[in-house]
């Protein structure tokens, strides 16, 4: 599985827009792009996920570069409630080991 | 959210003494995972399983074992436990389908 790359922390001012960049230069053409976020002291919840098209759900949006080596979380609209770790990973859709690494942390400031 | 239960969710142990963490799940998802947070460290895997009777280790599986006798049982042990071994543990589980995982809300370890 492709090795990610993430800033270590950001933050974003509340109602704004976070774009959380993910760097996964060597992802295969089988790799999926997968997102998960830790709230304090809770288990990590999925996010969204995609191949190479962009994806949206209520959640979020997933932006992939046309070369997929990149990618960028967009929360549209952060609340204070979206403050936490966010993890980027690169998986194949046969492959089930997960590893997470250690995220972006996200402060949305009021 | 899938119907995941770990147990107990807090426990405190002397080193030496063994521990076994229990993870139950009611989604019928055929993987199951373990996990420790520790900070500094992000979320590591220690062991997860693709079915009954179906371990193997993670990147961190040192000084642990699994055991899967029914699909919604995932055990991890800790034969002798250290105080390296103080963290959280998460249990995920995932189906084949969609390759999305589900954690479960965390047992917190202290080992003195």
């Amino acid at each position: 599985d492709a090795k990610t790359t993430q800033p270590t922390s950001m933050d974003c001012a509340e109602g704004r827009a976070a774009n959380l960049p993910c760097n996964h230069s060597t992802i295969s053409g089988n790799e999926y792009v997968y997102w998960y976020r830790q709230i304090h002291s809770q288990g990590p919840q999925y996010i969204i996920h995609g191949l190479k098209n962009n994806e949206t759900n209520e959640m979020a949006s997933l932006i992939i570069t046309e070369d997929r080596k990149s990618s960028t979380l967009i929360l549209p609209h952060a609340t204070l409630r979206d403050t936490a770790v966010y993890y980027c990973i690169a998986l194949t859709n046969t492959g089930n080991q997960f590893y997470f690494g250690t995220g972006t942390s996200l402060t949305v400031i009021p | 959210d899938a119907g995941i239960t770990q147990s107990p969710r807090h426990k405190v142990t002397e080193t030496g003494t063994p521990v076994t963490l229990r993870c139950h799940q009611t989604e019928n998802h055929r993987y199951m995972y373990w996990y420790r947070q520790d900070p500094g460290h992000g979320l590591r895997l220690i062991h997860y399983s693709y079915g009954v009777k179906d371990t193997d280790k993670g990147e961190v599986s040192d000084g642990y074992s699994v055991s899967r006798s029914k699909t919604e049982d995932f055990l991890l042990t800790l034969e002798s436990a250290t105080s390296s071994q103080t963290s959280v543990y998460f249990c995920a589980t995932g189906s084949v389908s969609g390759n999305t995982i589900y954690f479960g809300e965390g047992s917190w370890l202290t080992v003195v």
